[in-house]
């Protein structure tokens, strides 16, 4: 298996864009996780789904931020309008409910994403 | 919500010599403690895991501790290797799935 796909892995853009991050997770996984990373706040979750549903949202910052999940093997994270600070790296996970890895978190390599 | 401290923030170790890192917690609904390991421009790699219903676990040369009474749990490393030389972050969770993160520890294994 190639593990967790994301794509870009770098992106740069101005403040106000649209920025698009996609995560394509491990095949028979049915967790996914958005994560969030910089110096200042460490790792952070930022919303996961279970079986293509959003479980827990709460740590999406603001509503510039949504994901979505439309089927089991690609996911998106949006923010419109960006701004500097969400510069970061952001990274999908996903994980399997069941087997011997049962709720072991595979990262996938990260976006690095800057806002100028 | 949860709140995991993790310390210290930066560790050099002599190769051979033995790492600590100790984290604390503070929900005590937390049962699930995982410990991941992050190369430079990867994303982390879980090392190990432990329950709230042991108290020890080992695997090769590392091993984790828990103390639900007091809310902390440590990762051990032995017999350090120039490999060892990454970010290590421990984390809490309820539920397996929800983790909060330490801030993490950046360890240099010294040749």
């Amino acid at each position: 298996d190639a593990g967790v796909i994301q794509s870009p892995r770098h992106e740069v853009t101005e403040m106000g864009q649209e920025v698009t991050l996609r995560c394509k997770p491990i095949s028979g996984h049915d967790y996914l996780f958005w994560y969030r990373q910089t110096m200042m706040r460490g790792l952070e979750l930022l919303i996961y789904f279970n079986n293509n549903v959003p479980i827990d949202d709460s740590g999406m910052p603001e509503d510039r931020f949504s994901a979505k999940m439309p089927n089991a093997s690609f996911s998106t994270l949006k923010i419109q309008p960006s701004e500097p600070r969400d510069s970061a790296v952001y990274f999908c996970a996903s994980s399997p409910s069941r087997g011997v890895a049962y709720n072991e978190q595979f990262f996938g390599p990260g976006t690095r994403l800057t806002v100028l | 919500g949860e709140n995991v401290e993790q310390h210290p923030s930066t560790l050099s170790v002599q190769e051979g010599d033995s790492a600590v890192i100790k984290c604390t917690y503070s929900d005590s609904a937390s049962n699930y403690f995982p410990w991941y390991k992050q190369e430079l421009g990867k994303g982390p790699q879980l090392i190990i895991d432990i329950r709230s219903n042991v108290g020890e676990k080992k695997d090769q040369r590392i091993a984790v501790t828990l103390n639900k009474t007091a809310k902390h749990f440590s990762l051990h490393i032995t017999e350090t290797q120039p490999e060892d030389s990454a970010v290590y972050f421990c984390a809490a969770s309820p539920n397996d799935y929800k983790l909060s993160f330490g801030a993490g520890t950046t360890v240099t294994v010294r040749a």
